[in-house]
């Protein structure tokens, strides 16, 4: 089935250093979606992308998607504290609506 | 956003016990619903997809006799699980999508539960 590779798995940054995951496939992907988890909580949709080559922006978040449609990457600009959680990326499995998840980047801000 | 109610937050349970977690869609409608696992410190892992009306289909790996999952109606699954063990105790999420509300493909995730297996 769909899998996605998700790189690294931890991450330690100081508040105002960049950060930045990334996740991969060995298949083109019809989508990927981003998702944060805070600690304790539970996932919470960022962005989708769909396109070749997309990039989004979310304030200081920038999502891309490459252009054969086989990776994506989360950018944070300084980051804040309040960063602080695991990135997951998801793929929709082809042909149906189920979403498989990367092993995702827990990320920890040293204020 | 669309919510998803999950509900217990948290059970403590005797080994040998079934524990039911209940998944709603508060504010729409969802024909599927996906349940998930998530073991500390790691990623979430499809366990069923729940499907209104009709049996589950589950993830390979996933003993269905073990895991029993209902969606009798459009806003409501459950997850039984049955004869539970300490090797069973995780965090459960349920998610849906609210496909005519939002063309993200976004899932809408509930709150968790978490289970615990004395």
């Amino acid at each position: 089935g769909q899998q996605v590779m998700q790189i690294p798995q931890y991450q330690h940054v100081q508040e105002g250093e960049d950060f930045t995951t990334y996740c991969n496939s060995s298949t083109t992907l019809s989508n990927i979606q981003w998702y944060k988890q805070r600690p304790g909580g539970h996932p919470v949709f960022l962005i989708q992308l769909v396109k070749s080559g997309e990039v989004k922006k979310q304030k200081r978040l920038t999502f891309q998607f490459g252009e054969a449609k086989k990776n994506s990457s989360l950018h944070i600009t300084a980051t804040q504290t309040t960063d602080v959680g695991t990135y997951f990326c998801a793929a929709v499995q082809g042909g149906s609506e189920k979403l498989v998840f990367g092993k995702g980047t827990k990320l920890t801000v040293n204020p | 956003g669309a919510v998803v109610s999950q509900h217990p937050s948290w059970v403590i349970c005797k080994s040998g016990t079934s524990v039911k977690i209940e998944c709603r869609s508060l504010d729409f409608q969802a024909t599927t619903m996906f349940w998930y696992r998530q073991f500390p410190k790691q990623s979430l892992m499809l366990m069923a997809t729940s499907n209104e009306g009709s049996k589950a289909t589950y993830e390979q790996g996933v003993e269905k006799d073990k895991f029993l999952i209902n969606h009798a109606s459009l806003t409501l699954s459950t997850l039984t699980v049955t004869s539970a063990h300490p090797e069973d105790s995780s965090f459960y999420i349920c998610s849906a999508g609210d496909y005519y509300k939002a063309n993200t493909g976004e899932l809408f995730f509930g709150e968790g539960s978490r289970l615990t297996v004395l």
